[in-house]
């Protein structure tokens, strides 16, 4: 069965800081996706990056970066030089090739606090 | 840029009750999902929909719950009689296609009392 795991709950950083959010998660498929999403204070959830089974590719955007390695299923992000606007909860979720339709199994997120 | 959009933003209602969650998908994407938010925990799966049909339910999808395309842009979820236990955000998402990223609309919050 598919599962999402990130261990941290709550994270609090100073502005500035670098931190890295942890992902690991299970799955019995050979194609999956795997996808970062924010929760701002406001309660949307923002989509920030897609990433599939095949590419193990390190990605940077901005000060966010992505890195996905297979061997130990883990998909962790990194915010470079926090900001008070990255507070927000952010899920880590996987859907499977499988399930057809590919509904998103999520983590239950981890909460950052920037403090200025 | 496109974006999904739900409606209304709060609902309350009294246990027991019927209630009508709204949503417009993107225009040209063909999968649409509805997901719910306890307060303070995590996203979980309730229902996808593709090509005018339930492709897959969760267990919470129980039924209580049902999905409607009633035209070409509106995406519904009725919960038939509603109890304390479905006080929730409600969102709904959208994709292109298979795989593809999912967008999620703003949400609606519920309240059972």
């Amino acid at each position: 069965a598919q599962k999402v795991t990130q261990a941290q709950t709550e994270i609090s950083v100073v502005e500035k800081e670098d931190v890295t959010l942890d992902c690991v998660y299970e799955t019995r498929d050979t194609t999956y996706y795997l996808f970062w999403y924010k929760q701002p204070p406001s309660g949307e959830l923002v989509f920030l990056i897609r990433r599939n089974s095949f590419d193990e590719q390190n990605e940077i955007s901005g000060r966010y970066s992505w890195n996905f390695q297979k061997s130990t299923s883990s998909f962790n992000f990194t915010i470079t030089a926090s900001q008070v606007v990255d507070s927000a909860v952010y899920f880590c979720a996987l859907s499977e090739a499988l399930s057809g339709n590919t509904p998103l199994v999520f983590g239950k997120g981890t909460r950052l606090s920037v403090i200025a | 840029e496109p974006e999904v959009t739900q409606t209304p933003s709060h609902q309350v209602t009294q246990m027991g009750q019927e209630v009508i969650l709204r949503c417009v998908p993107i225009s040209n994407h063909l999968y649409f999902y509805w997901y719910r938010q306890i307060l303070g925990q995590k996203v979980e799966f309730l229902v996808s929909f593709y090509n005018n049909e339930i492709s897959e339910k969760s267990e919470i999808f129980d039924d209580q719950f049902s999905v409607e395309r009633p035209d070409g842009s509106n995406f519904t979820l009725k919960i038939r009689s509603t109890k304390l236990e479905d006080s929730a955000m409600y969102f709904c998402a959208s994709s292109e296609g298979w795989g593809a990223e999912q967008f999620f609309g703003p949400g609606t919050r519920l309240t059972v009392l």
